[in-house]
């Protein structure tokens, strides 16, 4: 089984701009979880997504978005964007049907604002 | 507040020796706490996950222990190798509410040395 797919592995954006992020989880997933991960605050959560459907979500302005298309692949966007949201974004699939899941992460896209 | 603690300070140990790494909670009653492991410029990998009324959970040379009471979490690796170096993160899902969203730890970071 392919593991979950993040594009891209890198960006270099400025501030004000916005940004795109795939991924593509594992088949059979139907639920996607992203994370922003930082050195000083660890992983933090952002949204997960269920069937096209956002389930949860923690603590992020606006300007973090996201959606989830019918075959279970997940987009996230960043608008206007701020020097502190410099970070490794993951995202981490699972069935989405239980509880206490595992989940599993794609490598993440190393996001740097210039 | 509610806060999930691992050592921050990285852990170097000799192969063969058996690592222990602490994640300790406050204001939290998890249903379940799971670790993972880290590499650089990956996302996490899952490794065991302990369920709040279990005591104690195996994998090979991997133990997990969960003791409630105290509100801690130990992971141990016997017989470690240069292989097992990473950042370990522990990571609970909260009993209340509607939460499938993990609270992660920092991670620790362990270098096993040959």
């Amino acid at each position: 089984k392919a593991g979950v797919t993040q594009t891209p592995r890198y960006l270099i954006k400025t501030r004000g701009q916005q940004v795109t992020l795939s991924c593509s989880p594992i088949s059979g997933h139907r639920s996607v979880s992203w994370y922003q991960q930082t050195p000083g605050q660890g992983l933090q959560f952002l949204f997960e997504y269920f069937s096209e459907t956002q389930r949860n979500k923690g603590n992020f302005p606006g300007r973090f978005s996201g959606r989830q298309f019918s075959n279970s692949r997940s987009e996230m966007n960043v608008s206007t964007l701020e020097l502190g949201d410099s970070a490794l974004y993951l995202c981490a699939s699972s069935t989405g049907t239980g509880v206490n899941e595992k989940l599993f992460f794609g490598s993440g896209t190393q996001l740097s604002v210039l | 507040s509610q806060k999930i603690e691992q050592n921050s300070e990285a852990l170097n140990i000799q192969e063969g020796k058996t690592a222990t790494l602490t994640c300790n909670y406050t204001n939290y009653s998890p249903a379940y706490l799971q670790w993972y492991r880290q590499d650089p410029g990956r996302g996490p990998v899952f490794l065991l996950l302990i369920r709040e009324n279990e005591k104690e959970k195996r994998k090979e040379r991997l133990k997990v222990t969960f003791d409630t009471t105290l509100k801690q979490s130990l992971f141990h690796i016997t017989a470690s190798q240069p292989a097992d170096s990473a950042t370990y993160l522990c990571a609970l899902v909260p009993s209340a509410g509607n939460n499938r969203k993990l609270i992660w730890g920092l991670g620790t970071s362990l270098a096993v040395n040959p």
